[in-house]
């Protein structure tokens, strides 16, 4: 049973906002949420954690609603250089392997 | 800052050999994990560390990979009589502590082709 599940792609232009859903509902009470941005070639690199309500930090914003079933990344007016693969990734370091599953990501296209 | 450093960035090997891929993490970070990415796949967990020992190797995906940390810093995963479907890029990552909150640093990963 997979963890998260993410859009497969999204497309988006320059300017705007972008929001990305992960469903998590099987989320356990030590669950934490976290997103990766990965570019081609390159390695992940975190971009935001939370496990309740709302995070925000110079790179994006993370909201999580009281039920915690689901969470959406935002991307305020996304630039060309933000086309890469996002993944939502839920758990906590019992049974690690198990836990943090990257899953195929999202992979926003960020047109001109 | 030196980030997570990966060595050779690429591998060509035949069927059959023996292959070692290092990785060494940012100083200072006690946890360190392996991966594996396939193209157009996310990675998949293979096994990480807490200081010198394997807190879970669950992800290696049969007795011919092998991983070792022996001073709790750099990491080698070893991969014995290579098969055509172990090519792919293995990444390294290294974060301060195992806990969710300590975010993972990843390295630009080597990509092994296996002939």
């Amino acid at each position: 049973l997979a963890k998260t599940t993410q859009p497969i792609s999204m497309d988006s232009y320059e300017g705007q906002e972008v929001n990305i859903t992960c469903s998590h509902n099987n989320i356990a009470t030590n669950d934490y949420i976290t997103w990766y941005q990965q570019f081609p070639s390159q390695g992940p690199r975190f971009i935001i954690q939370g496990y309740k309500t709302k995070v925000t930090n110079e790179v994006a914003s993370l909201f999580i609603p009281a039920d915690r079933k689901s969470s959406t990344l935002s991307l305020p007016r996304v630039s060309l250089s933000d086309t890469a693969v996002y993944y939502c990734l839920v758990g906590d370091m019992d049974n690690y392997g198990q836990n943090f599953v990257f899953g195929p990501g999202t992979r926003l296209s960020v047109l001109p | 800052g030196a980030g997570v450093s990966q060595t050779p960035s690429n591998k060509v090997t035949e069927k059959g050999k023996y292959v070692e891929l290092r990785c060494d993490p940012i100083s200072g970070h006690t946890a360190l994990y392996w991966y594996r990415q396939s193209l157009g796949q996310g990675p998949e967990f293979l096994i990480y560390f807490q200081g010198t020992g394997a807190a879970d190797d669950s992800g290696l995906p049969n007795d011919r990979f092998f991983a070792v940390r022996p001073e709790g810093s750099v990491s080698t995963l070893k991969i014995q009589r290579t098969e055509r479907g172990d090519s792919a890029v293995y990444l390294c990552a290294s974060s301060p502590g195992t806990s969710p909150q300590n975010e993972q640093f990843f390295g630009p990963g080597t990509r092994l082709t296996v002939l």
